[in-house]
């Protein structure tokens, strides 16, 4: 079935400094690339997608990039900061899309 | 434009009871999808649904589980007599067409 991989579980950064978070899919279908963020107890919240017609996209300090040849795609956040800290999540996929299993990212002060 | 609304936000049950979770998808969204997110764990798909047809129900268990979103009122996951294993945040998420996807507050659902 179609599978979502996320790496790695848990990233700690020193606050300015970049996170990188990556992603590979199986299902070559997969359209559309979202990107979520859940702080703890709340709702993920999407903060960028991308879909398979681009190979980057970027929003002031979050960019993201992909690969369909290799089925891969990561989020980048640069210039960290405190609030940064949560969990995100990588999904891929059209009308049904499949979440990784998470980042939890720490932003060390 | 209100959000996703999720009822209730805490549910308790006993096993064996059942559990009934509410979502009401955002102004105009035709297109409503269940999670479960066990903790410290990732989103599991869960069902697929537009008004009044299940899309793809790939990720519900055979048994104890439905859900239905119908032509009038939210859009309702039935767990029948819950077992402990059972205990999880329920998220669900609407669309306007396909793609991008906005999640409801969550019901956390405890089995005793």
């Amino acid at each position: 079935g179609e599978n979502v991989e996320q790496h790695p579980s848990t990233l700690s950064v020193q606050e300015g400094d970049s996170a990188v978070i990556k992603c590979t899919y199986s299902d070559s279908a997969s359209n559309y690339f979202p990107w979520y963020k859940q702080e703890l107890g709340k709702r993920p919240q999407l903060i960028i997608d991308i879909r398979s017609n681009v190979g980057e996209k970027k929003d002031q300090r979050i960019a993201v990039t992909l690969n369909k040849t290799a089925k891969h795609f990561s989020l980048h956040i640069t210039e960290t900061q405190p609030e940064d800290s949560a969990v995100y999540f990588c999904a891929a996929g059209d009308d049904k899309i499949i979440f990784g299993k998470g980042t939890r990212l720490h932003i060390l002060p | 434009n209100a959000g996703v609304m999720q009822n209730p936000r805490h549910l308790v049950r006993r096993r064996g009871q059942e559990a009934r979770l509410r979502c009401s998808p955002m102004k105009g969204h035709s297109h409503v999808y269940w999670y479960r997110q066990l903790p410290e764990e990732g989103l599991k798909f869960m069902v697929y649904l537009q008004k009044e047809n299940i899309i793809d129900e790939s990720g519900m268990p055979k048994e104890r589980f439905s859900a239905e979103f119908p032509k009038e009122g939210p859009s309702i996951l039935r767990i029948q007599q819950v077992v402990r294993g059972d205990s999880a945040a329920y998220f669900c998420a609407s669309s306007p067409l396909r793609d991008e996807q906005f999640f409801g507050p969550g019901t956390r659902l405890t089995v005793l």
